[in-house]
């Protein structure tokens, strides 16, 4: 069975940064790329970009360019993404998503960030 | 980027009723490839999103067939072929025929 789990809740300061992590298990990590989408409170979906993990290669929507940071480790078949300059607008919650041919069929459970002082 | 405009914003359907969402592109999702790559996921209250439809009208596998989906080029629809209880959320479209991949700005489906 596929899975993907998400750490815990995170809380940042402004101007800090966060690294969430996705745990992959049931399928090989490296064969599929990892998505990654913010959701915003009450708000709809954004995709900030994915990661190859077979190759370390990685692409972003622009927005998120200088905001988000994806790795992946294949050793642990984890994928991160780590936010960084953290500002209200970064409150949000951060969805892993397994890129199945461009279609996003496997999802985390999600991660909210709180970026309060 | 696309942008895919999906129309109503918000749905009140009774159990049993037959309701359609549409989702428009701002530019073809057929890919050079032959494929289009318009899905459609439904987000239940408090949960992550689910796939429903992949590929315009391709049924994700352990969803119900009350569930279909067809368009071509730059539009699309999400038809309920009579709604059941379960089905209330948010349902959205997402194109990945082009990057950066976009979603639609959802409707929500309330049970009346």
């Amino acid at each position: 069975e596929v899975q993907l789990q998400q750490s815990g809740p995170e809380v940042g300061r402004p101007g800090s940064s966060v690294k969430i992590s996705c745990k992959a298990s049931g399928y090989t990590f490296t064969d599929y790329v990892m998505n990654w989408v913010k959701q915003s409170p009450g708000q709809g979906l954004e995709w900030i970009g994915w990661i190859d993990p077979e190759y370390g290669s990685t692409d972003y929507a622009e927005k998120f360019k200088k905001k988000a940071t994806l790795t992946a480790d294949t050793s642990s078949s984890t994928a991160y993404i780590q936010l960084s300059s953290l500002t209200s607008e970064d409150t949000a919650t951060y969805f892993c998503a397994r890129g199945d041919g461009g279609s996003p069929r496997y999802w985390g459970q999600g991660v909210m960030v709180t970026v309060s002082s | 980027d696309v942008v895919l405009t999906q129309t109503p914003p918000t749905l009140s359907a009774t159990i049993g009723q037959s309701v359609s969402i549409s989702c428009r592109s701002s530019q073809s999702l057929l890919d050079s490839d032959g494929d289009t790559y318009l899905n459609w996921l439904l987000q239940r209250p408090g949960q992550s999103p689910q796939l429903l439809i992949y590929s315009v009208s391709n049924l994700e596998s352990g969803v119900p067939n009350r569930f279909s989906g067809s368009g071509s080029e730059t539009d699309f629809t999400l038809k309920i072929s009579g709604v059941e209880a379960e089905d209330l959320g948010v349902y959205y479209c997402m194109q990945a025929t082009h990057a950066p991949l976009t979603f639609g700005s959802g409707t929500k489906l309330e049970i009346k």
